[in-house]
This record gives structure tokens, C-alpha cells and sequence, in this order.
């Protein structure tokens, strides 16, 4: 059983650029959350998602962000003319049943020129 | 707002020896999840060791153990006998309760460095 894959595993944009990076979740796992990394800092919540349904996106910013968690296929977190700031790592994690143990992947590492 | 506080940005432990890891938090629920992930270099996050509030009992994980003191919101990590693979970033994460769209909360982290 593959872990969380995240792709790419690192992602290079220009300012102004869009943003797309994705998270297949583990096999069976109907429930993905997406966090973000600053340097020298700790995960920060983002969005949670269930297949088709955004569950609670509080920690996404209100504007340039989306996400998405489609029927068939991974979920896609979307970031529209990407500012110097998202420069980030953008985790993914998911879980069988919600509220049950997390399994993070490796992270997308964004850089934005 | 719940929040984690780890005060140690970096440690470093002689092989074989042990270590304690620092984390406090605040909160105002009776009943909630605590977390410690390490975060080798290679960035993945692995869930080290898990403890629920309602139980006394501290969570043990082979070399891994935690001292939790509920009433002075305290959650810390032993590690015993290290090893050089010990290296890594280690996070304090808390989550509350209810089902699972109450997100981790993240301390910003404590750098573990392992000395040959």
C-alpha cells in the first residue's frame, strides 16, 4: 500500500504564475488535509476535504487559493498568481475515517521567483 | 485559540544517551489528542507517539515515551537511548475534539542534533 504521494516534489514559479499541486491520498483514505510550511515554523492548517466536499477551509487564504479532492483522481490544491510569500512546503495528509491518525506525504517544496 | 509552545528551537544529545523535548499548550477542552512528529531531512512527517487526554497513562513507543501533566498543559518527549537516525526536526502537535475537521495544531518545532 503506497504511502501519500504528492506531486511535484518540488515546484518552481515565477510571480504572477498559477500553481497546481497534487495529493493522492493512501489507498482507502476518503479524507485529506493540506498544511503549509514556513521556514523555521510548523505546519499550518490549511483546507480539509472529503471526496467532492470541502470540509472546513478556515485556514485557507480568502483569496488566489483552492482546493479540490474530485471523485476520481487526486486532490488539488490551486494557487493563482503566486505571490514571493507562498514560497512554502505544502503538505498533504490523509486518513481513513476522520479524526483518525494522520499520514503526511513528503511535501511539494514552491518556490516563487 | 488553541495554541502549542515548544521553547527549545535546538537540542543535541550524545549517542546513547537521552533527551527530553519540551511542549506546552493551551487550551480550554477536557478532552483532546496530543502528537510528537519527527521531520527528517527527507521532510516526510512521522507520527512518533499519540496520547489521549483522558488517559492517565503516559503513551510509550519503544524508545519514545512522553511525560504528560494535564493540569499544567505539558506534554513533553523522552527519548532514550539515541541514535544517530534520531536526527531530525520534532513537532508538538495538538488536536481537539470531535470528528476529524478539527485540524492539528503545530508547535513551530525543536531541532534534534544526535553527536557520534
Amino acid at each position: 500500500n503506497a504511502g501519500v504521494m504528492q506531486n511535484p516534489r518540488h515546484l518552481v514559479r515565477r510571480r504572477g504564475q498559477e500553481a497546481r499541486l497534487r495529493c493522492s491520498p493512501m489507498k482507502g483514505h476518503s479524507h485529506v488535509y493540506w498544511y503549509r510550511q514556513l521556514p523555521e515554523e510548523g505546519l499550518k492548517f490549511m483546507v480539509y476535504l472529503q471526496k467532492e466536499n470541502i470540509i472546513d477551509e478556515s485556514g485557507m487564504p480568502k483569496e488566489r487559493f483552492s482546493a479540490e479532492f474530485p471523485k476520481e483522481g487526486p486532490s488539488i490544491l490551486r494557487i493563482q498568481q503566486v505571490v514571493r510569500g507562498d514560497s512554502a512546503a505544502y503538505f498533504c495528509a490523509s486518513s481513513p475515517i476522520a479524526g483518525e491518525k494522520l499520514f503526511f506525504g513528503s511535501g511539494t517544496q514552491l518556490s516563487v521567483l | 485559540a488553541q495554541t502549542v509552545t515548544q521553547s527549545q528551537p535546538e537540542m543535541s544529545v550524545q549517542e546513547a544517551e537521552t533527551v527530553t523535548l519540551s511542549c506546552t499548550y493551551d487550551t480550554s477542552e477536557s478532552d483532546y489528542y496530543l502528537f510528537w512528529y519527527k521531520q527528517p531531512p527527507s521532510r516526510q512527517m512521522i507520527l512518533v507517539i499519540r496520547q489521549e487526554a483522558y488517559k492517565q497513562q503516559n503513551a510509550t513507543e519503544n524508545r519514545f515515551s512522553v511525560n504528560f501533566q494535564k493540569a499544567a498543559k505539558s506534554f513533553s518527549l523522552k527519548i532514550s537511548d539515541s541514535q544517530l537516525g534520531d536526527a531530525a526536526m520534532y513537532f508538538c502537535a495538538y488536536r481537539g475534539p470531535g470528528s476529524g475537521n478539527t485540524p492539528l495544531v503545530f508547535g513551530k518545532g525543536t531541532r534534534l542534533s544526535v553527536i557520534a
